[in-house]
């Protein structure tokens, strides 16, 4: 089973509009983690955020925002006002710190395209 | 200077060849990972490494092996490359106690003909 779903595979906005980017994970650990990493056009992986399971606090960090809900297994990621900087794509990831490996799953990916 | 560093960045090979490619890191983790990525399907698992005499497989580990020669490099091969395993290749680090948080290279672009 997918551990984590990013069920949006592309989304285009044009520059200045909000964006919601979402995330949706499954897991029986009560302690486990959730990261977003940023691929720009060039390639490289690019670590966002990491949020804990015990710390269901939105977090805000200039134009971008998480909010994770562990009611509805979410982890969803919003970027406000945006610009042509942020087209890239966006991977959501789960680590479970129950399972031997601590290895990330990641979900698909979601292409964001914003356009002038 | 770059603290996961992978080589070659970019390579092209024919179906049969052997490839090696390689990863260092100058963080001090112990932990290192190789991941493919194709589009599409994210990044998945292939081997992983808690230290140099500490092998597992990941997720997709037929037709790969891998070396841990030191602490600091992590090696994948392919032993007998096939087109399908043309994709971006990403090596990782994590330290024990860093809730499991990555430092990724910036991957090898490999094409198999």
């Amino acid at each position: 089973a997918q551990k984590v779903t990013q069920a949006q595979t592309e989304i285009s906005v044009v520059e200045k509009e909000d964006v919601t980017l979402d995330c949706v994970y499954e897991t029986r650990d009560t302690t486990y983690y959730l990261f977003w990493y940023k691929q720009p056009p060039s390639g490289e992986l690019v670590f966002l955020i990491r949020r804990n399971s015990f710390d269901e606090q939105n977090e805000i960090s200039g134009r971008y925002s998480w909010n994770f809900q562990k009611s509805t297994s979410s982890f969803n990621f919003t970027i406000t006002a945006s610009q042509v900087v942020d087209s890239a794509v966006y991977f959501c990831a789960l680590s479970e710190l129950g399972a031997g490996a601590n290895n990330l799953f990641f979900g698909t990916g979601t292409r964001l395209t914003v356009i002038p | 200077d770059a603290d996961v560093t992978q080589t070659p960045r970019n390579r092209i090979t024919k179906t049969g060849k052997r490839i090696m490619l390689e990863c260092s890191q100058t963080k001090g983790h112990d932990r290192m990972y190789w991941y493919r990525q194709d589009p599409g399907l994210g990044l998945r698992l292939i081997y992983y490494s808690f230290d140099v005499k500490d092998i597992n497989k990941g997720e997709i580990s037929d037709g790969y092996s891998v070396s841990r020669q030191a602490q600091a490099k992590f090696s994948l091969s392919l032993e007998s490359a096939i087109p399908n395993q043309t994709a971006l290749y990403f090596c990782a680090t994590s330290d024990l106690n860093a809730y499991n948080e990555q430092f990724f290279g910036p991957g090898t672009r490999l094409t198999v003909l």
